[in-house]
This record gives structure tokens, C-alpha cells and sequence, in this order.
């Protein structure tokens, strides 16, 4: 079993619409939960980072971790055509630990 | 705002080469990292660095090495370059795990 599991899509919707991306992971020891974004043809840039459980919000994006199901969603809300992109969803047990990333997912913003 | 360069964006060898992959990073982060991208397995770790003239192996390190002489700088090294190394390699650099500043890739294609 993976450590960190990610449906890679694509996914496509329409401008305006709330997106939401998951990931499940395995082992309940893992502590800090990061949203990465790729854009073509770029390296992969940290959107938001959440230590242990809770939600986390930053302007449209919204990141939420379940520990008890081992769940971590990320929320865009009034998607963007900008927002087009590659998300990656990582986990590591602590600020010392190297990251495991999920595989990405790929979304697509219609105008 | 950090900088992370890399010495390539897109570099083609040939077979049983030696080849050197560069990474700069100007934001005075102990550790440094070295993945790979492939479509469908997200982003791999190669090996990483948390101090000068150290080094780990991450989770795939056979067919490479690495080199960190000074802090700013953390090379690759494929010893014979064969075509299972045709890739995406991204370096990051990061004061916390967690929070990794990558740099824009080198699209490695072995022939």
C-alpha cells in the first residue's frame, strides 16, 4: 500500500465552480500536510502546509485534514482559469523528515 | 524571494554517459534534494543533503550520486547514463521539510 494516495485525475470544471481534491495516506504518525501546485512546464510550488488536524484557509483555497480517516482535502472556491495546474498533496512526520508526495492531480479550469 | 536554479532545462545523452546535473539555491537552506518526476509515480527522491559534504540516499538512489562542497550548491551525477533515466529531475532546497522551494526542472532524455 501506498504511504500517500492521490486520484490523478484530470478533473475539469467550469470557471466559478468550488473544486475539491483529496488524498488518503496509511499511517497516522505522519504530522504536517502540504498542498503543493505545479504549473506546466515549472517545478512545484508550496500553496499551504497544515500541522496535525484542522482546517486551514488562505483567500480561495481552503486545506482540511481528518485524521481520524486519514483524509487531507484541499477547497478552491471561484475557481480561476489561473488556477489550471497540477496539485500535489504531501505528507512528512515532522519538520525534519523527508516529504512523500502523492502522484498529482490534474486540474483543468473552463473559461 | 528564494531562487532555485538548475544548470539545464532540457539536456539530451547518449547511452553510458557521465552526466552532471547543477543546483543553486542563494536562500542559505542547510538542506538540499534531489527528485525525479515521471508521469503516473509523482515526484521520486533521489537523494538529499542537510549539511555540506552530507548526504542520504532517499528512495531510488541506484544509478546516481551526489555532490555538496559548498552549502549554495548540490550536484547530481548519473555514472553511465542508460534510457530508464530519461526523466524530470527537480532540485529543492528548504529550511524546514515541509516547506521546499524547487526549481524549475531539467528534462533529461537519454538516448
Amino acid at each position: 500500500q501506498k504511504e500517500v494516495e492521490q486520484d490523478p485525475g484530470p478533473l475539469s470544471v467550469p470557471e466559478g465552480a468550488i473544486v475539491s481534491l483529496n488524498c488518503t495516506y496509511s499511517n497516522s504518525a505522519f504530522q504536517y500536510f502540504m498542498w503543493y501546485r505545479q504549473y506546466s512546464r515549472k517545478g512545484p510550488e508550496l500553496l499551504m502546509y497544515t500541522y496535525s488536524s484542522g482546517n486551514k484557509e488562505d483567500g480561495r483555497f481552503t486545506a482540511q485534514v481528518d485524521k481520524s480517516s486519514k483524509y487531507i482535502s484541499l477547497f478552491i472556491r471561484d475557481s480561476q482559469p489561473s488556477d489550471s495546474a497540477t496539485y500535489l498533496c504531501a505528507i512528512t512526520y515532522s519538520s525534519a523528515s523527508k516529504i512523500i508526495f502523492g502522484s498529482g492531480t490534474r486540474l483543468s479550469i473552463r473559461p | 524571494d528564494v531562487k532555485v536554479t538548475q544548470s539545464s532545462r532540457y539536456l539530451v545523452k547518449r547511452t553510458g554517459e557521465k552526466v552532471f546535473l547543477e543546483c543553486v539555491q542563494d536562500m542559505d537552506h542547510e538542506n538540499m534534494f534531489w527528485y525525479r518526476q515521471d508521469p503516473g509515480l509523482g515526484l521520486r527522491l533521489i537523494y538529499f543533503s542537510y549539511d555540506v559534504k552530507m548526504k542520504e540516499k532517499g528512495d531510488i538512489p541506484e544509478g546516481y550520486s551526489v555532490s555538496r562542497e559548498k552549502k549554495e550548491r548540490f550536484s547530481l551525477i548519473l555514472e553511465s547514463a542508460s534510457t530508464n533515466q530519461t526523466s524530470m529531475y527537480l532540485c529543492a532546497s528548504s529550511s524546514y521539510s515541509y516547506e521546499q522551494y524547487f526549481g524549475p526542472g531539467t528534462r533529461l532524455t537519454v538516448t
